[in-house]
């Protein structure tokens, strides 16, 4: 199986701090990668696709970017909406993986 | 827009059969466009995908669970299916169905998830 490592395990940041998530894949993926933000209690919501397609609907302030199997989501002026789990889920190969995700706390 | 639904019994015996159902509202599971899939997440842990079926029937499963698993799905209703043989409490969690685009491999659409709880 493809494993996805996110670093780091939970990071606190501020109100209007940007911050970068990353998740490393053990494999060469190409470009399929998501990310999805969960909130306690909801179902995954999903952010960007295919390593840095801004899903619909989703602000600006959400980036995502890939260098070789390193990918990133940054989230630039965090807003108190944001703080939540992010994860990665890879789709270049059965079976679909995710990433243990990145507990995202207010500082 | 489209929802989706899940249901069934929130416990189940160990070693018995889990069967959810996931109703599908705002679009057709014959659509053609997508995948129907299941992901399921242990009380405070990650997700891990199930596996997933196509409008015409066809499957991918996930490895771990292939030996367990069979999805089905019912046009007339909107509806398709997950059946778990064999539980046991590492199967307790929250069962989520998902939209699969095609072609694209990411879920834009999700369940509220349901809790399903494996007892001895």
């Amino acid at each position: 199986d493809t494993q996805l490592t996110q670093s780091p395990s939970s990071v606190s940041a501020s109100v209007g701090d940007s911050v970068t998530l990353t998740c490393r894949a053990s494999q060469d993926i190409n470009d399929w990668l998501a990310w999805y933000q969960q909130k306690q209690g909801k179902a995954p919501k999903l952010l960007i696709f295919l390593g840095s397609s801004l899903q619909s609907g989703v602000p600006s302030r959400f980036s995502g970017s890939r260098s070789g199997t390193n990918f990133t989501l940054t989230i630039s002026s965090l807003q108190p909406e944001d703080f939540a789990t992010y994860y990665c889920q890879q789709a270049n190969r059965f079976p679909y993986t995710f990433g243990q995700g990145t507990k995202l706390e207010i500082k | 827009q489209v929802q989706l639904q899940e249901s069934g019994p929130g416990l189940v015996k160990a070693s018995q059969t889990l069967t959810l159902t996931c109703t599908v509202s705002g679009d057709s599971l014959n659509s053609g466009s997508y995948y129907w899939s299941w992901i399921r997440q242990p009380a405070g842990k990650g997700l891990e995908w199930i596996g997933r079926i196509y409008a015409g029937g066809s499957t991918n499963f996930n490895p771990s669970l292939r030996s367990r698993i069979s999805m089905s799905v019912d046009m007339s209703n909107n509806q398709f299916s997950l059946k778990l043989d064999s539980v046991t409490a590492a199967d307790t969690a929250v069962y989520y169905c998902a939209r699969e685009v095609g072609g694209d491999c990411y879920f834009d659409s999700w369940g509220q998830g349901a809790l399903v709880t494996v007892s001895s």
